[in-house]
């Protein structure tokens, strides 16, 4: 597609239901980054991909969060068990190369816990 | 570590004011890349510039302007005659050439701009 898609554009989900989200990036671009951006502030890293390969994960905030990338296209983060802290807007971002050229974010996904 | 600072959370100007937006970072590498975007209501990030660490002329682009000045770890960002529609959230992000973090960024908490009719 023209730029990158992600799905759903708003979920809504009770405390401790399982979520998945999910990204579409440009095609072609190697690189593949989620970020979480919680109300009133900047988006922060979660985890990086380059092609299927999880390079970097040191921005996941507990173990309940789980990303993939199994045919280096698609990719979808998954949230157990959720908690009323894991509300933010969920951002996807592709880039053609490793160095961060090209990069193009999707519009998010806003999660609400309740 | 990395880090990125607006002090500004917020300004409120007029339209056709001039208004400038802060960004300092923080960073150990000598090879980085500093980034301006901006984040409408309708959530999208959108690219509005990219420097790397070795080049700091600055730019000017339509009414756009930026002040790169690395004695000050500073990213300045410029909006001339300022229109409705750039109301906004603008964010100032810094990413290193780590291999294996390709370019993630780090962003800074962003500085909400209303420009009034």
């Amino acid at each position: 597609g023209a730029g990158v898609s992600q799905s759903p554009r708003y979920k809504v989900a009770k405390r401790g239901q399982d979520v998945a989200l999910r990204c579409d990036p440009i095609s072609g671009h190697v690189s593949l980054f989620w970020y979480q951006q919680a109300l009133g502030q900047g988006p922060e890293f979660l985890t990086y991909f380059q092609n299927e390969a999880q390079l970097d994960k040191s921005g996941l905030p507990s173990d309940r969060f789980f990303a993939e990338r199994p045919e280096g296209s698609v990719s979808t983060l998954k949230i157990q068990r959720t908690q009323q802290e894991d509300s933010a807007v969920y951002l996807c971002a592709s880039s053609l190369d490793n160095q961060g050229f090209g990069y193009t974010f999707g519009s998010g996904t806003r999660l609400t816990v309740v | 570590a990395q880090k990125v600072t607006q002090a500004q959370t917020e300004i409120s100007v007029v339209e056709k004011e001039d208004v400038t937006l802060d960004c300092v970072y923080e960073t150990r590498d000598t090879t980085y890349y500093l980034f301006w975007y901006k984040q409408p209501p309708s959530g999208e990030l959108v690219f509005l510039i990219r420097r790397n660490s070795f080049d700091e002329q600055n730019e000017i682009s339509g009414r756009y302007s930026w002040n790169f000045q690395k004695s000050t770890s500073s990213f300045n960002f410029t909006i001339t005659a300022s229109q409705v529609v750039d109301s906004a959230v603008y964010f100032c992000a810094l990413s290193e050439t780590t291999y294996n973090q390709g370019g993630k960024l780090i962003f800074g908490q962003g500085t909400e701009l209303s420009v009034k009719p």
